[in-house]
């Protein structure tokens, strides 16, 4: 099963740009990268997803080459409620079927200050 | 109203006991989930049903036995309580979308510590 590696913890401050790179060389076809929010005492929440090229919500930006070897989140200055755990992971298209196993790696730590 | 709701929020037992934690999704999903959270923050499956049906049962001791009466609950029951059962436990469901891989929804969490 493809996995993901991230930096394990990130420093920032409040208002500058975050990019959090996560590299996933053994990506399948089918696999869409999605990245996770996870603030102390709650569940992941979700993010973004892209399977290509870029995407952008209101949240944050996904930046994914070519060949898809590896992704970059980016979150545009970034306040102290940012401070959070963020998870990169490939979620596989099984078609109709739900079945696609999902592996959490450690996720990148991010700690924003004044 | 709460997509994904678990209950209890928190859970203190002794070593030996029984105990349950129940979910319920109210985002019409068909596939439930539970993860479990140590210490180290790492984010594990146990188990994943689609539809009732057991789809995902990875390697968890016996002593975790999940129920889904209906595709909007998924209970986790767990006997003999052990130290290392003492976890975050995530419900969480899913969904496939339209344009891309299913997007998983969690719950707040049950944090269990075993005494």
């Amino acid at each position: 099963l493809a996995k993901t590696t991230q930096p394990i913890s990130m420093d920032s401050y409040e208002g500058q740009e975050v990019n959090i790179t996560c590299s996933h060389n053994n990506i399948a076809t089918n696999d869409y990268i999605t990245w996770y929010q996870q603030f102390p005492s709650q569940g992941p929440r979700f993010i973004i997803q892209g399977y290509k090229t870029k995407v952008t919500n209101e949240v944050a930006s996904l930046f994914i080459p070519a060949d898809r070897k590896s992704s970059t989140l980016s979150l545009p200055r970034v306040s102290l409620s940012d401070t959070a755990v963020y998870y990169c992971l490939l979620l596989t298209n099984h078609g109709s079927s739900n079945t696609g196993k999902l592996i959490f790696g450690q996720g990148t730590t991010l700690q924003v200050k004044p | 109203d709460t997509a994904v709701s678990q209950t209890p929020k928190y859970l203190v037992t002794q070593m030996g006991n029984d105990k349950s934690i129940k979910c319920e999704q109210n985002l019409g999903h068909d596939t439930m989930y539970w993860y479990k959270q140590d210490s180290k923050k790492f984010l594990k499956i146990m188990f994943s049903y689609n539809n009732k049906e057991l789809i995902i049962n990875e390697t968890v001791p016996n002593r975790f036995s999940p129920k889904s009466p209906d595709k909007a609950h998924l209970n986790l029951h767990i006997n003999s309580l052990e130290l290392g059962d003492s976890a975050v436990y995530f419900c969480a469901s899913s969904q496939l979308g339209v344009s891309g891989a299913n997007v998983l929804t969690f719950g707040a969490g049950s944090r269990l510590t075993v005494l």
